[in-house]
This record gives C-alpha cells, sequence and structure tokens, in this order.
C-alpha cells in the first residue's frame, strides 16, 4: 500500500498570506495526485487533479505542483473561506489512499 | 445538476448488515466508474471500494475485503454497497464519489452528502 503524509498536521496562516502544504508518497505516483478541500459537515471538495490541474470553478489562487513523492499545494493568497481541512489523495493504481490532512487555520 | 445522493445509513449492531444506496442524476451515471469513502467521526478520509463503469473491475480495501460487496444498477443509475459482519469501527459517514473524467482511476470529481453509519450495540 501506498502511504501517503502531509505535512504540516495544522498550518496557522494570515488572511492574505501564502500558504503552502506538502504530501509525500512512499513510493513514485507519477503525477496521479489529488487535492480535495473539506469543510465541516460537508463532503470534501476536488480542488487539484494530476498534481497541477485545477478542478472545474477551482479559483486561480489554488495551485498544485509536484510529481513522483514530493507533491505541494499552494494558496497565494489566503480568503476566509479557505480555512478548512486539505487532503492528499494518489490514484496511481486501484487502492486509493489519502494522507491524514492538514488543517488550515486562522492566525 | 450532478448530483450523488445517498440513503441507507443509520444504528446497527456489531456483526449486523446494512446496505447503502447512491443515486446519481445529472450526468450519463453508466459511463462512470464509482467508489465508497468513508470517515470515522473526527478522523481523515478512507477509500473503501471501487467498481468500473460496466462491474467489470471491482476493488476493495483491505480493511472491508470479504464483508463489503459493492454493486451498480446502471439502468437505476444507482450504486449500492452491501456491508456485512459489521464492526464498531465500521462506524462512519459513508460516501459516494464519481471517478473524474470517465477513466477507471482517477481523482474523485462529483462526492454525495454521506450517510451516517453507526455500529453499536
Amino acid at each position: 500500500e501506498i502511504v501517503m503524509t502531509q505535512s504540516p498536521a495544522t498550518l496557522s496562516v494570515s488572511p492574505g498570506e501564502r500558504a503552502t502544504l506538502s504530501c509525500r508518497a512512499s513510493q513514485s505516483v507519477s503525477s496521479s495526485l489529488a487535492w480535495y478541500q473539506q469543510k465541516p459537515g460537508q463532503a470534501p471538495r476536488l480542488l487539484i487533479y494530476g498534481a497541477s490541474t485545477r478542478a472545474t470553478g477551482i479559483p486561480a489562487r489554488f495551485s498544485g505542483s509536484g510529481s513522483g513523492t514530493e507533491f505541494t499545494l499552494t494558496i497565494s493568497s489566503l480568503q476566509s473561506e479557505d480555512f478548512a481541512v486539505y487532503y492528499c489523495q494518489q490514484y496511481n493504481n486501484w487502492s486509493y489512499t489519502f494522507g491524514q490532512g492538514t488543517k488550515l487555520e486562522i492566525k | 445538476e450532478v448530483q450523488l445522493v445517498e440513503s441507507g445509513g443509520g444504528l446497527v449492531k456489531p456483526g449486523g448488515s446494512l446496505r447503502l444506496s447512491c443515486a446519481a442524476s445529472g450526468f450519463t451515471f453508466s459511463t462512470y466508474s464509482m467508489n465508497w469513502v468513508r470517515q470515522a467521526p473526527g478522523k481523515g478520509l478512507e477509500w473503501v471500494s471501487s467498481i468500473s463503469s460496466s462491474s467489470s473491475y471491482i476493488y476493495y480495501a483491505d480493511s472491508v475485503k470479504g464483508r463489503f460487496t459493492i454493486s451498480r444498477d446502471n439502468a437505476k443509475n444507482s450504486l449500492y454497497l452491501q456491508m456485512n459482519s459489521l464492526r464498531a469501527e465500521d462506524t462512519a459517514v459513508y460516501y459516494c464519489a464519481r471517478v473524474h473524467g470517465g477513466s477507471y482511476v482517477d481523482a474523485f470529481d462529483i462526492w454525495g452528502q454521506g450517510t451516517m453509519v453507526t455500529v453499536s450495540s
């Protein structure tokens, strides 16, 4: 099983600042990496797929990068609605795995 | 509107069974692979099972293999999860999710609102 490790567990950032979230895979997943945002009481929402392609309707302040085993989600200028939990997911094969999540909180 | 709506959750005793359903609308259900993902209270996301568009390929997480069965009825635009031999650790919100772009394997672009399953005596 491919293990996905996210860091940090919690990130405190002020509105308007940049946030950088990391995700590491235990073995290469090529570019088969997605990022999701989840707010309390809501289902996850797809932000990024293919490591760097924004999903439909996702603002340009969200960007993804990386390949192989190291990936990054960057939110360029945090808005109030961006404070949530973020998960990475690999889909390199049928056994999908998620990271444990990074909670992005207001500083 | 593209939509997934889960139902069938509830309270069940350990060892019991439950069948979840997911009704799809707003897209051609028969051309998409589908999944079940769960989230225990206060915890992260865990992939449970996948089924390809024609049911040719079916996969399970090790934690549910042999106990859960995924299926679909393309004529009814519906996805199912039969859960047997339920354990306390199966307690979670269960989401159905669509695979992006009609691929066999890809990110999950549409999610339902979830249905809660509680396993307790």
